[in-house]
């Protein structure tokens, strides 16, 4: 059971160019999430999807979009990247119910922006 | 919009000892759930407790467990016979109830535990 997987692990860019990052979940999740984690901080929120086909603004979206066409994918991109998106991109999803369900979280992707 | 903060940027324990990591949160909700996640140098996210605010009880897992006071919107974490591998950092969360998927996690900014040996 893989769980919650990122790809790639690490990435370098230059200023401008673009890219997408994957999250993939084989737990058949609806939830999914994107955050990012900078230098003496917690994660914050960029954006969520509540299923197949929608998406939402988080706390810190300007400079992303984000699709979710597959229920166990959601794809962060930059289309034109700054050097403030350097960061550590963590992507998680839950399941929905009335119980506390956690959030699982992938192993991140080291993203720099030169 | 909730705030979560963790005023102890950093904490020093010897193994087998016990330590206690503060937490206190902002919120104008009465129902929600709160998480401790720990963070060691992998990067990875585990939880390691989590804490409904309308139970009274607070949350244990084996040597890990919470003093929640719900008036002083205070949540910390007890780690009992402290290990090596308990070093990482620690990060306090918030997520409100209601949910229905658009509860994102707000994070403090960490305390990073040293295990001193």
């Amino acid at each position: 059971n893989a769980g919650v997987t990122q790809t790639p692990k690490f990435r370098v860019l230059k200023t401008g160019q673009s890219m997408t990052l994957l999250c993939a979940q084989d737990m058949n999740h609806e939830y999914m999430y994107w955050y990012r984690q900078d230098p003496g901080m917690g994660l914050r929120l960029i954006h969520y999807s509540v299923g197949e086909g929608t998406t939402a603004k988080g706390e810190v979206p300007d400079g992303y979009n984000v699709s979710r066409l597959k229920k166990q994918n959601f794809l962060l991109g930059l289309e034109s990247a700054a050097p403030s998106q350097t960061s550590v991109y963590f992507c998680a999803s839950r399941s929905p119910g009335i119980y506390n369900q956690p959030q699982h979280f992938g192993d991140g992707t080291r993203l720099s922006i030169l | 919009a909730q705030t979560v903060t963790q005023s102890q940027p950093e904490m020093s324990v010897q193994e087998a000892e016990t330590v206690t990591l503060s937490c206190t949160y902002d919120t104008s909700e009465s129902d929600y759930y709160l998480f401790w996640y720990k963070q060691p140098p992998s990067r990875q996210m585990i939880l390691v407790i989590r804490q409904e605010a309308y139970k009274q009880q607070n949350a244990t897992e084996n040597r890990f467990s919470v003093n929640f006071q719900k008036a002083a919107k205070s949540f910390s974490l007890k780690i009992s016979d402290s290990q090596l591998g308990d070093a990482a950092m620690y990060f306090c969360a918030y997520r409100s109830r209601p949910g229905g998927g658009a509860d994102g996690l707000t994070f403090g900014k960490g305390t990073h535990l040293i295990i001193q040996p």
